[in-house]
């Protein structure tokens, strides 16, 4: 267990819904990133948020947004889902403040299906 | 832009042979690069990291060596095992984030 938790494991829906992913950092840590990974592709960073604050951006689609609560774990929303879409989605958690490079500590990810 | 280049894309290698992965970054400003595993259906896991103010770190059978003149880094597994099969990626970091590379799928073969 790497102390990030990501819920739920695995998450099949249909082409046009809506759907959340969860993650709840390392204990202590401030720092939450998102990452897509699609099928035998690389990490493609979409988001990241630390202490509540939106602090970098990738190439995020307008479809997809994301925010970090006060207890600091952090959701991702997906809107409007197409096939495309379909992929594992990791968060990731540094305890540094931004500008200061430090490890991620990766969860499990959710897998997503659009179908 | 922010970009990291990685190669090979797939290394096949005998048990006991030595390995060898290779990255470029584009922005000379990093000062950060570490590497992950990732095994089939699983998290990526930090094997070795590295800061702009080293040129080499050593754990055991794996190294990483770091050129900033030429905005390239390694990784280097000596002793390779079947266990070592994974993908692996490198990283830079890029201001606040990590941008990975496209990773290297390594097998080796008893």
């Amino acid at each position: 267990d790497s102390g990030v938790t990501q819920t739920p494991k695995h998450l099949i829906t249909a082409t046009g819904q809506r759907v959340t992913l969860r993650c709840s950092p390392r204990s202590g840590d401030l720092s939450v990133y998102w990452y897509q990974q699609s099928l035998d592709q690389g990490l493609q960073f979409l988001i990241q948020y630390y202490n509540g604050e939106e602090r970098a951006k990738g190439n995020i689609l307008e479809r997809f947004s994301a925010q970090q609560f006060p207890d600091l774990h952090s959701e991702l929303n997906l809107s409007s889902l197409e096939l495309g879409d379909s992929a594992l989605y990791f968060c990731a958690s540094s305890a540094s403040p931004p500008g200061q490079g430090s490890s991620y500590t990766f969860g499990s990810g959710t897998r997503l299906t659009v179908v | 832009g922010e970009n990291v280049e990685q190669h090979p894309s797939t290394l096949s290698v005998q048990e006991g042979d030595s390995a060898v992965i290779k990255c470029t970054y584009s922005d000379s400003a990093s000062n950060y690069f570490p590497w992950y595993k990732q095994e089939l259906g699983k998290r990526p896991q930090l094997i070795i990291d590295i800061r702009s103010n080293v040129g080499e770190k050593k754990d055991q059978r794996i190294a990483v060596t770091l050129n900033k003149t030429a905005k390239h880094f390694s990784l280097h597994i000596t002793e390779t095992q079947p266990e070592d099969s994974a993908v692996y990626f490198c990283a830079a970091r890029y201001t606040d984030k990590l941008i990975f590379g496209t990773g290297t799928r390594l097998q080796v073969f008893p």
